[in-house]
């Protein structure tokens, strides 16, 4: 069974330009979150969607950042325009239940130069 | 709100000893509490979780955990370290009514040959 996977594993981009990341959850999952790493410091929440619906996004730093999961598969996290502060790794979650343990892709860090 | 403490960014231990990697946690009611692995280049990885019943919780790679209630405490803990178990450890906390984790800053294990 195939994990989860995301697209890319690094981007470095100026900042005022836009990137997006993608995430393919494991099949079958149906919540999908969005976690970042700042600076070697936590984890933090950013986003969960159950299916295609967000059913938390009170992680989101702003509006600079829109992720969407168009007919509950994969995902995008888009940061449009990008600041410096926005450099981190940024990590996408699956899981069947929301009860159940969360499995994490590999990340993809972003730096914002 | 949930929060969740690695006091030791860094923990060294010489191969075939004991290891401890230590995790205290605030939450609301009763926690779920988890700890993931990343090992370099990799993605997080599900080690073990206590959800409820016995507070000895044994998980991959012959690692455990003990949950104390008292302490709120959920420390990692290995009867004899491998040298490939060096990696960086995140303890997290999810509250029942809760989807999201909330994860403490890490901590870097090296285990010496």
């Amino acid at each position: 069974e195939a994990g989860v996977t995301q697209f890319p594993s690094h981007s470095v981009i100026e900042k005022g330009q836009t990137v997006t990341l993608r995430c393919d959850p494991i099949s079958g999952h149906d919540n999908l979150y969005w976690y970042r790493r700042v600076m070697g410091k936590e984890i933090k929440f950013l986003l969960h969607f159950v299916k295609e619906s967000k059913q938390d996004e009170s992680g989101m730093p702003n509006n600079r950042f829109l992720a969407e999961r168009t007919g509950g598969t994969y995902s995008t996290l888009k940061v449009q325009p990008a600041e410096l502060e926005d450099s981190g790794v940024y990590f996408c979650a699956s899981s069947q239940l929301a009860n159940t343990e969360a499995f994490f892709g590999q990340g993809t860090r972003l730096t914002v130069v | 709100a949930q929060s969740v403490a690695q006091p030791e960014d860094q923990v060294n231990v010489a191969e075939g000893n004991p290891l401890t990697v230590k995790c205290t946690y605030s939450v609301s009611g009763n926690p779920y509490l988890f700890w993931y692995v990343q090992y370099p280049n990799r993605g997080l990885q599900f080690l073990l979780k206590y959800i409820t019943g016995d507070n000895l919780v044994k998980g991959s790679y012959g690692f455990e955990a003990e949950f104390n209630k008292s302490q709120t405490s959920f420390h990692l803990k290995k009867p004899s370290a491998l040298v490939s178990d060096s990696a960086l450890y995140f303890c997290a906390v999810r509250d029942r009514s809760a989807r999201q984790l909330t994860f403490g800053s890490g901590t870097q294990l090296t285990v010496l040959p």
